[in-house]
């Protein structure tokens, strides 16, 4: 099974600041199996990005994926008061399918 | 714009069997997956299923769970057995497309106490 480690634990950042949320896995991966979601408190959660890069339907354009084997990164350009939440990514696995996340983190006001 | 509602008993007991339904309009054309969130962790994948396609299981619950379809009624169910209180958790019906969770449900919370 494959494991993924984001880091860090949490980020303190303050509103119009530049966010950059790292997800390790402990094998490569393809791209296209590699999500990331927010989720506010009391919420479910919210599909970001899928494909690594890809946003999804009605997410600003703030928000941007890349990466690539064993590493790959969330980014928020500008920090808005609605993006401090807990972010994490996924990783679909083929042998056996199934899906595994990250631990979270959590983007805190400073 | 797809909807989801989980249902089930909130309370259950130490051994007892978790039964939950989805209220959805089943299409053929996607996976339909369960997962929960034990209080203040992260994210745990349950399953997925295709209609009249396959079912797959996260291989640490696979002894327990059983996930079904009943497109007559629009429901898609999961059943865990044997419960106990490391069970305790949201759970969130939802639906899968290009290996993602593009649609989840508001959650329903599940509590295992005697």
């Amino acid at each position: 099974e494959i494991v993924l480690t984001q880091s860090p634990g949490t980020l303190s950042l303050s509103p119009g600041e530049r966010a950059t949320l790292s997800c390790r896995t402990s094998q490569s991966v393809s791209g296209s199996y590699i999500a990331w979601y927010q989720q506010r408190p009391g919420q479910a959660p919210r599909l970001l990005i899928y494909y690594s890069s890809r946003r999804a339907t009605g997410i600003p354009d703030r928000f941007s994926g890349s990466g690539s084997g064993t590493d790959f990164t969330l980014t928020i350009s500008r920090l808005e008061p609605e993006d401090f939440a807990v972010y994490f990514c996924q990783q679909y696995g083929t042998s056996p399918p199934m899906y595994t996340f990250g631990q979270g983190t959590k983007v805190e006001i400073k | 714009q797809v909807q989801l509602q989980e249902s089930g008993p909130g309370l259950l007991k130490p051994s007892e069997t978790l039964s939950l339904t989805c209220a959805v309009s089943i299409s053929s054309d996607h996976w339909w997956s369960w997962l929960r969130q034990p209080p203040g962790k992260g994210l745990e994948w349950i399953g997925e299923m295709y209609h009249g396609r396959g079912t797959h299981y996260n291989p640490s619950l696979k002894s327990r769970v059983t996930l079904s379809v009943d497109k007559s009624k629009n429901q898609f169910s999961l059943n865990l057995t044997s419960v106990t209180a490391a069970d305790t958790a949201v759970y969130y019906c939802a639906r899968l497309q290009s290996y993602s969770v593009d649609v989840w449900g508001q959650g329903t919370t599940v509590t295992v106490s005697s």
